[in-house]
């Protein structure tokens, strides 16, 4: 358990809906990182956040968007989806987000768009 | 867990055998590069890490070499397990830490 957590972890909806996935870092991490893993393009960087400040980003499309609160939880809100949105969404943490410090995967949350 | 990229690269190797997993990186600036384990149905696991200013970093049971010449990555596993069989990815980044790329992954299967 990599004390990262992430809801829901399944998730079904149809094209054109919008979803909104939920991750908790490890106590004490302050950065967050949101990733795409699918069959087709691997595993892609989306976006990064450190304490509650957007710090890089990555491959996410404009229909995407994350924030992360004051409690240093984050959500990463999926929009105007698309079959191929289809894929593991995971969040990971460190502790400041420099590159140089270990990230903690939590489990993803496996989105499915019919 | 349902698997991840059903078509990746296979590597079979015997149980107690060493095991090298290589990856080829697209950035000639990328100065640091991190190796991961995803574990069926589970999240990535960091291994291993390494800077461009070195070209051999040692942990435990894992080494990873860096050759910067030909951009290229090499992931060792000593005696290799059962427990080892996952898939192996390798990043890079640069700029410390702008936009992490993934490699597309190496399974690794250990035979008994």
């Amino acid at each position: 358990d990599s004390g990262v957590t992430q809801t829901p972890k399944h998730l079904i909806t149809a094209t054109g809906q919008r979803v909104t996935l939920r991750c908790s870092p490890r106590s004490g991490d302050l950065s967050v990182y949101w990733y795409q893993q699918s069959l087709d393009q691997g595993l892609q960087f989306l976006i990064q956040y450190y304490n509650g400040e957007e710090r890089a980003k990555g491959n996410i499309l404009e229909r995407f968007s994350a924030q992360q609160f004051p409690d240093l939880h984050s959500e990463l809100n999926l929009s105007s989806l698309e079959l191929g949105d289809s894929a593991l969404y995971f969040c990971a943490s460190s502790v400041d987000g420099r590159e140089n410090n270990e990230q903690f995967f939590g489990p993803g949350t496996r989105l499915t768009v019919l | 867990g349902e698997s991840v990229g059903l078509h990746l690269p296979t590597l079979s190797v015997q149980e107690g055998d060493n095991s090298i997993i290589n990856c080829a990186y697209s950035n000639s600036a990328s100065d640091y590069f991190i190796w991961y384990k995803q574990e069926s149905g589970k999240g990535p696991q960091f291994i291993i890490d390494i800077r461009s200013n070195m070209d051999k970093r040692q942990g435990q049971r894992v080494t990873v070499l860096l050759n910067k010449t030909v951009k290229h990555l090499s992931l060792q596993i000593a005696a290799t397990q059962p427990g080892d069989s996952a898939v192996y990815f390798c990043a890079e980044t640069y700029n410390y830490g702008q936009n992490f790329v993934f490699g597309p992954g190496t399974r690794l299967s250990v035979l008994p």
